[in-house]
């Protein structure tokens, strides 16, 4: 298995561009979401999804799209990027969100995509 | 006030000391808890889940204290690969049950 892979690593965009972050999983979970990750701060929820045609919102979902239209696959888009989209972004998934604290509940991380965004 | 809250660190400890952190959360109906370790420039991993009862994992053990609304990571005989930083992730049904993270205390353990 895979696990969660997540293209590219790394990425430069000019002030206004626009980008797809991929996502793919093979583990078969229900559960998928985006973070992004800055200095000094602990991970923000961007986007998550709980199956396949179901998205909904994070903490800090302006600016960004996401589309799950199987259950590998949880591309995020940047709209228009913006100096302040400058940061780490993980895709992640897992079977259970974090209901009961089981073993269902473990986040499975891609390797991460650095943004930089000019 | 931060939902969760961690000590940034960094702890610089001698290589077989006993270090241990804590993790304050404010939201009383906080029903799950995680530690997660992430290496430097690497995605984060699950480190070990925390029951109520207190969870042991060969070295590491988890608290939970609900009363004072805390948990803690302590880490026994500690090894040069210890050094990461370790995330504190706590989940509640008021946010859906998605998980909140902290921003993590840094551990450097020296030979």
């Amino acid at each position: 298995n895979a696990g969660v892979t997540q293209t590219p690593k790394f990425q430069v965009l000019k002030t206004g561009q626009s980008m797809t972050l991929q996502c793919a999983q093979d583990m078969n979970h229900e559960y998928m979401s985006w973070y992004r990750q800055d200095p000094g701060m602990g991970l923000r929820l961007i986007h998550y999804s709980v199956g396949a045609g179901i998205t909904d919102q994070g903490e800090v979902p302006n600016g960004y799209n996401v589309s799950r239209s199987t259950t590998e696959d949880f591309p995020l888009r940047l709209l228009s990027a913006a100096p302040s989209q400058t940061s780490v972004y993980f895709c992640a998934s897992s079977y259970t969100p974090g209901l009961a604290g089981g073993p269902g509940d473990t986040q499975y991380f891609g390797p991460g995509t650095r943004l930089t965004v000019l | 006030r931060k939902e969760v809250e961690q000590d940034p660190g960094p702890f610089n400890v001698p290589e077989g000391a006993t270090v241990a952190f804590n993790c304050t959360y404010s939201n009383s109906a906080s029903q799950s808890f995680f530690w997660y370790r992430q290496d430097c420039r690497k995605e984060p991993k699950l480190l070990m889940s925390v029951y109520s009862s207190g969870n042991e994992d060969g070295r590491f053990t988890a608290q939970l204290n609900r009363a004072s609304q805390y948990i803690s990571l302590l880490i026994r005989d500690s090894k040069l690969s210890d050094s990461a930083t370790y995330l504190c992730v706590v989940s509640t049904p008021d946010s859906n049950y998605q998980l909140i993270w902290g921003a993590g205390t840094k551990l450097i353990i020296k030979p």
